[in-house]
């Protein structure tokens, strides 16, 4: 068991481009969520596939965000035209359910986005 | 909407000292509560959680009991090392849904030796 698998974890660019950050889950987990954090917070929920079923969006993720789970295995969380704004820790989970409808979430280590 | 209070941070503290960090929380229905723990350059893990009243997490030392008439999951340890040095989350999920966590803002620990 690798756990989850996140790439790149670092990326820099400069504003107006856009970026790309693939997770690659638990392979047994069919739950993957992003998250975002930023210095000081805790992490904001972005959505949330169940297998390859976007299933969840949260308000903070804007027209320029695109999430994808073709397979229901990695995922792709996208950003177009960056802002400074969009600067943070995109995080990535995976989960399966257990009995008691709780599943834990496993977390990558995030990929830090810098807009420059 | 569902949210969590957390205590405000940093905290330090001397080896083997006691530790508490409060988190409370509002929440529709009956939420599952958790405490997730995230060391220096690791991503965050699960340290406890409890899913109804009056249940008691525990692991590694650290306890947290599940309190609904105070909406209350205070995180404790009766002697903290130096290893514990890292920021504790509080967090809760509403289980048989999508199982999202909500997370407090963190507070970061850190243990002088």
């Amino acid at each position: 068991d690798t756990g989850v698998s996140q790439n790149p974890r670092h990326k820099i660019t400069k504003r107006g481009q856009n970026v790309t950050f693939r997770c690659d889950p638990i392979s047994e987990h069919n739950r993957l969520y992003w998250y975002r954090q930023t210095l000081g917070q805790g992490p904001e929920f972005l959505t949330y596939f169940q297998n390859e079923a976007q299933l969840e969006k949260s308000r903070l993720l804007s027209d320029r965000f695109s999430a994808e789970r073709p397979k229901g295995s990695f995922s792709t969380l996208e950003i177009q035209r960056t802002e400074q704004g969009d600067s943070a820790m995109y995080l990535c989970a995976s989960s399966s359910r257990d009995r008691e409808g709780t599943g834990e979430l496993f977390f990558g280590e995030g990929s830090r986005l810098t807009v420059l | 909407g569902d949210s969590v209070t957390q205590m405000e941070g940093p905290v330090t503290l001397s080896e083997e000292a006691f530790l508490t960090i409060n988190c409370t929380y509002t929440a529709t229905g009956y939420p599952s509560l958790f405490w997730y723990v995230q060391y220096p350059g690791e991503g965050l893990q699960l340290l406890l959680k409890a899913t109804k009243a009056d249940d008691k997490g525990s692991n590694k030392g650290f306890e947290a009991t599940y309190r609904k008439e105070t909406t209350s999951f205070h995180l404790e340890k009766g002697s903290v090392q130096v290893s514990d040095s890292a920021v504790y989350f509080c967090a809760l999920s509403v289980p048989f849904g999508n199982e999202k966590l909500t997370f407090g803002t963190g507070t970061r620990l850190t243990i002088i030796p």
